[in-house]
């Protein structure tokens, strides 16, 4: 079975810094995806990046971008000129490409982010 | 376009009673997921339909959790009887059937306290 786990249960970063969350996997597929996905105060939960395995290069949208790290099994985010609307719970999950589990997301237990002026 | 819709929005019970959560997925999404995070961990698979059946059940905790997906449109979420440890948010989900990469759309979620 896969695991995820976030080590970081609560982050602080200032307006405009930069700030990264941690996220370790462990599976013994070769064929998977991960996400980070975001959930404000009282909103629902959006994805924020998506990275098949199977590619080699990080993904990026817009301020946020991975470091997949897949011998590692490290799949940290990056939050490049943080601001307040960052403010959320982020979550990390694990999701087999195998079409008979494809439904199933692994999460990690969350990382609360702060963002002070 | 309206996305995942989640009713109630939080809920207080006493142990032993029923509570029942409804949840609307976008509309055309054949996928529907059961999520559940329990204070302080991680969120939790409870079962995934495709349309009204039932793909996979393997996170449903116990017997007193009854999920249905009557004519594969909304799904309910029985909880009967409530039990302490069943406090937490429950999330629902929802994906395309033909979208190749099975983009999941979540809800806001229902608060369930049970005291």
């Amino acid at each position: 079975a896969q695991t995820v786990t976030q080590s970081q249960p609560e982050m602080s970063v200032q307006e405009a810094e930069t700030v990264t969350l941690s996220c370790t996997y462990d599976t013994s597929e070769s064929d998977y995806y991960l996400f980070w996905y975001k959930q404000p105060p009282s909103r629902q939960m959006i994805l924020v990046i998506r990275q098949e395995a199977y590619k080699q290069q990080n993904a990026t949208e817009n301020r946020f971008s991975v470091n997949f790290q897949k011998a590692a099994k490290s799949f940290s985010l990056k939050i490049s000129d943080s601001q307040l609307g960052d403010a959320a719970m982020y979550f990390c999950a694990y999701r087999s490409y195998n079409t008979g589990t494809a439904s199933k997301l692994t999460f990690g237990t969350g990382t609360r982010l702060q963002v002070t002026l | 376009e309206a996305g995942v819709t989640q009713f109630p929005s939080h809920s207080v019970i006493e142990k032993g009673q029923t509570v029942t959560l409804r949840c609307d997925p976008i509309s055309g999404h054949d996928n529907l997921y059961w999520y559940r995070r329990v204070m302080g961990k991680e969120i939790k698979f409870l079962l995934h339909f495709v349309k009204e059946s039932k793909q996979d059940e393997s996170g449903m905790p116990n017997n007193r959790f009854l999920a249905e997906r009557t004519g594969g449109t909304y799904s309910t979420l029985k909880v009967q009887p409530a039990e302490l440890e069943d406090s937490g948010v429950y999330f629902c989900a929802s994906s395309q059937a033909s979208d190749r990469r099975n983009t999941i759309y979540f809800g806001e979620g229902s608060w369930l306290t049970v005291v």
